[in-house]
């Protein structure tokens, strides 16, 4: 079955760093990657979408690389701040943009 | 979140009763959605609907039923609930399929429990 797998345990960092998220999946052929923001008691937001031929997308201090081969994508946040705590959803979506499956998703904690 | 609107945020529900989730866009977008959301697994598709009187099973699918009578309203129906749904309740939606680039909008979502 499809299945997308994104690290479970919390990423702490201190700010200023680059926080680094992984996204892998198997038995899936994604037509656009995509990474959202959840905070506590909220809806996701989206965040960046990528599609299954280009390499890294760009926005702001976000930057989200895709390998199709390794079936992974790299979700970077560049000079984190406290703000940019919250949970990270890495979903996949088919060339007709619904049915997207969702990851578990990566709590990310930025520490002043 | 602006232009989607879930109703109710909370509701407690016992077991066997019919309960209905409301969403609401203002955004006339065509498609909409209905996930479920569990610690451990992620979002998960229940319904999907690409037009008015149009919908399709998603995941997990299976005791939920969904209706869209108008653009702007897209109901889930849990016919007789149980435990097993007690869950968080995200409405999306989303523009036409050639304009994925903007992702979904989500609902605050409906934090259902059933005892």
């Amino acid at each position: 079955s499809q299945k997308i797998e994104q690290n479970s345990e919390a990423l702490n960092i201190q700010e200023g760093k680059t926080a680094t998220l992984t996204c892998n999946y198997t038995n899936y052929s994604p037509a656009y990657l995509q990474w959202y923001r959840q905070d506590p008691g909220r809806g996701p937001v989206f965040l960046l979408l990528i599609r299954e031929n280009e390499k890294e997308k760009r926005k702001e201090r976000l930057k989200v690389t895709f390998d199709t081969t390794l079936k992974q994508s790299l979700f970077h946040i560049t000079a984190s701040q406290p703000a940019d705590s919250a949970t990270y959803l890495c979903a996949l979506s088919n060339t007709g943009g619904f049915k997207t499956i969702f990851g578990a998703g990566t709590r990310l904690f930025v520490k002043a | 979140d602006a232009g989607i609107t879930q109703s109710p945020r909370h509701k407690v529900t016992e077991t066997g009763t019919p309960v209905t989730l409301r969403c609401h866009q203002t955004e006339n977008h065509r498609y909409m959605y209905w996930y479920r959301q569990d610690p451990g697994h992620g979002l998960r598709l229940i319904h999907y609907s690409y037009g008015v009187k149009d919908t399709d099973k998603g995941e997990v699918s299976d005791g939920y039923s969904v209706s869209r009578s108008k653009t702007e309203d897209f109901l889930l129906t849990l016919e007789s609930a149980t435990s097993s749904q007690t869950s968080v309740y995200f409405c999306a939606i989303s523009e036409s399929i050639n304009r994925v680039d903007g992702g979904y909008t989500f609902g605050s979502g409906t934090r259902l429990t059933v005892v």
